[in-house]
């Protein structure tokens, strides 16, 4: 079975500050998927990013930034110079090949921007 | 946006009384879930579909069941609503049997209130 957890329950930073919310995943199986989700104050999940297990390379969109860590088993996810429309719950999730009909999310992050 | 349809999007309902939540797709996707969100799990998928007439048990799926008669449509009865099934219901669609080759994309919630 996977499971992913993410530690940070509540997160809250003052406007044009960079945060980080992290995701530890757990899977036997050697080809996995990891994603990260947000659903804003109006509740609908935005999908962010897709991982697979086989590429490590760090990505970056904008003021958004990924960075996969197969050694550590993370996913980190980074916004610079947050916004308050940063503001959100944010959700890692993880599936492989064993279990390849669902995610598995993470509790979720509670992110708020001050301003 | 993926067309993807949650009705109702509000429910209130008393304890004992069957409930049917229905989604609709428009993108003509193979695989069909349904989750529940809750304060502090985050979303667990409660049934999924790989199929019309094809279905299968999530991790909580006790007191649901559901039905896939066509591509386009995936319902979600509560057969004798309880208390603790007071919560958010997502519906989501993906076309890859892996879900992560491709992102699942997330209905905007049916939010039922058992009372």
């Amino acid at each position: 079975a996977q499971k992913v957890t993410q530690a940070q329950t509540e997160i809250s930073v003052v406007e044009k500050e960079d945060v980080t919310l992290d995701c530890v995943y757990e899977t036997r199986d050697t080809t996995y998927y990891l994603f990260w989700y947000k659903q804003p104050p109006s509740g609908e999940l935005v999908f962010l990013i897709r991982r697979n297990s086989f590429d490590e390379q760090n990505e970056i969109s904008g003021r958004y930034s990924w960075n996969f860590q197969k050694s550590t088993s993370s996913f980190n996810f980074t916004i610079t110079a947050s916004q308050v429309v940063d503001s959100a719950v944010y959700f890692c999730a993880a599936n492989s090949g064993g279990s390849n009909y669902k995610l598995t999310f993470g509790k979720g992050t509670l992110l708020t921007v001050n301003p | 946006d993926a067309g993807i349809t949650q009705s109702p999007r509000h429910k209130v309902t008393e304890t004992g009384t069957p409930v049917t939540l229905r989604c609709h797709q428009t993108e003509n996707h193979r695989y069909m879930y349904w989750y529940r969100q809750d304060p502090g799990h985050g979303l667990r998928l409660i049934h999924y579909s790989y199929g019309v007439k094809d279905t299968d048990k999530g991790e909580v799926s006790d007191g649901y069941s559901v039905s896939r008669s066509k591509t386009e449509d995936f319902l979600l009865t509560l057969e004798s609503a309880t208390s603790s099934q007071t919560s958010v219901y997502f519906c989501a669609i993906s076309e890859s049997v892996l879900v992560g080759q491709e992102e699942a994309f997330f209905g905007q919630g049916t939010r039922l209130t058992v009372v």
